[in-house]
């Protein structure tokens, strides 16, 4: 079965630092990856996803991820965190099927110092 | 616009009550979803729905039943509500190709007392 670790429960950076969070998967097949932010109170939101191609790719709000096969990662970057990046982050894998099942890592809250 | 809507954004009832939770999406998605997610932010899928069909139905309490009327709408029906299903329940639909990305609601915090 497939299954997300996020290492970091809590990362603290101060505006304007760089960010990385980190996310490893374990999957059969090559997987579906994907980073989403919950802002306090809200729902999910898609940062960006990987499905196949260019293993470092781009998504909203200035964000980065990067596939490393060889490492089973699937990491989250940030060159200059704003504060209102502070949130919570899930990185997922999708498993392949008509399901579509999404499997969630347990998430790093993110805090942003001024 | 909306894409994926819940109602009740908060709910809050007596141990015992049944209630429900709306959920509807304007995306013309054919896949519906509910995660439960728990105090600790922990997501854990409940359903899965996919033209009215479902498809993923995990361990879940049979007090949970989800309903399906038509493509656009998901509701999630809880009966003989406990304590321990306090949590913040989202809804979300899915593409029928093209990957596997969902789009969430915004949630509902059930608080049962």
């Amino acid at each position: 079965a497939q299954s997300v670790t996020q290492p970091d429960i809590h990362i603290t950076v101060s505006e304007g630092a760089s960010l990385e969070l980190r996310c490893n998967y374990s999957y059969g097949a090559t997987p579906y990856l994907f980073w989403y932010v919950q802002s306090p109170g809200q729902g999910l939101q898609l940062l960006l996803k990987y499905f196949s191609g260019d293993t470092l790719v781009q998504g909203i709000k200035g964000f980065e991820a990067e596939f490393k096969r060889s490492q089973s990662s699937f990491n989250l970057r940030k060159p200059s965190v704003h504060w209102s990046d502070a949130a919570e982050y899930f990185c997922a894998v999708g498993v392949s099927g008509s399901a579509r099942q999404l499997t969630f890592g347990s998430g790093t809250q993110l805090t942003v110092l001024p | 616009d909306t894409a994926v809507s819940q109602t009740p954004k908060y709910l809050v009832t007596q141990m015992g009550n049944d209630k429900s939770i709306k959920c509807e999406q304007n995306l013309g998605h054919d896949t519906m979803y509910w995660y439960k997610q728990d105090s600790k932010k922990f997501l854990k899928i409940m359903f899965s729905y996919n033209n009215k069909e479902l498809i993923i139905n995990e361990t879940v309490p049979n007090r949970f039943s989800p309903k399906s009327p038509d493509k656009a709408h998901l509701n999630l029906h809880i009966n003989s509500l406990e304590l321990g299903d306090s949590a913040v329940y989202f809804c979300a639909s899915s593409l029928p190709s093209g990957g596997y990305e969902q789009f969430f609601g915004p949630g509902t915090r059930l608080t049962v007392l």
